[in-house]
């Protein structure tokens, strides 16, 4: 079945340091990936996506990831976080027959 | 301004009431969503559907039931046959070039 695998319900960080939030998927074709976040009673807010071209991808707030097919991971990163990034984030990838699957999500932490 | 409306926010029911939740969009999107978050569950897809008169069983369909007789609508219906109902309800629609998902506010049930 196919799925997606995000590592750590929680992950807590101070204030100014690395976020590194995990995301591995399986598939056997190449799938459109996205990062969601959500803050608290809210919906989700699309924070970046992959479907083709560079592997590399910048969203919003400072946010990145990379898509590395030979690892099928699509890793989130940002270089120094911010107390306002404290929320919940999904990995979520589209397969071919348009369902589209969640990871069980990581509520990040920000330490001051 | 375009998106999703997702009505009501809360809802409380008793047990063995069947409820309808309501999901409106005006962005011409074909493809709707019904998800259900529990906390540590991430998102579960419940009902999905792709075009006008036409849905799928997502991975948690049974004791729910949709309809899609508009594109703009797609309320779903929380009967009495589902066992464990209280939950948040988040509803989305995809952009067809993008695979992106765009989310309502979601709709907090509660059965007492």
């Amino acid at each position: 079945a196919q799925s997606v695998t995000q590592l750590g319900s929680h992950v807590s960080v101070s204030e100014g340091a690395l976020v590194l939030l995990r995301c591995n998927y399986s598939s056997s074709v190449p799938p459109y990936l996205f990062w969601y976040v959500q803050y608290p009673n809210q919906g989700l807010q699309l924070l970046l996506k992959y479907t083709t071209g560079a592997t590399l991808v910048k969203g919003i707030n400072g946010f990145e990831a990379e898509f590395k097919k030979s690892e099928t991971s699509f890793h989130l990163t940002k270089p120094s976080a911010h107390m306002s990034d404290a929320a919940e984030y999904f990995c979520a990838v589209t397969m071919r027959d348009d369902k589209i699957i969640f990871g069980k999500g990581t509520r990040l932490h920000i330490l001051p | 301004d375009g998106g999703i409306t997702q009505s009501p926010k809360y809802l409380f029911r008793k047990e063995g009431q069947n409820v309808t939740l309501s999901c409106e969009q005006n962005l011409n999107h074909d493809a709707m969503y019904w998800y259900r978050q529990d906390p540590g569950q991430g998102l579960r897809l419940i009902y999905y559907s792709q075009i006008v008169n036409d849905f799928q069983k997502g991975d948690i369909a049974e004791g729910y039931s949709v309809s899609r007789e508009k594109k703009e609508s797609f309320p779903l219906t929380v009967t009495s046959a589902q066992k464990n109902p209280t939950a948040f309800y988040l509803c989305a629609s995809t952009n067809p070039n993008t695979g992106e998902l765009f989310f309502g506010e979601g709709s907090r049930l509660t059965v007492l």
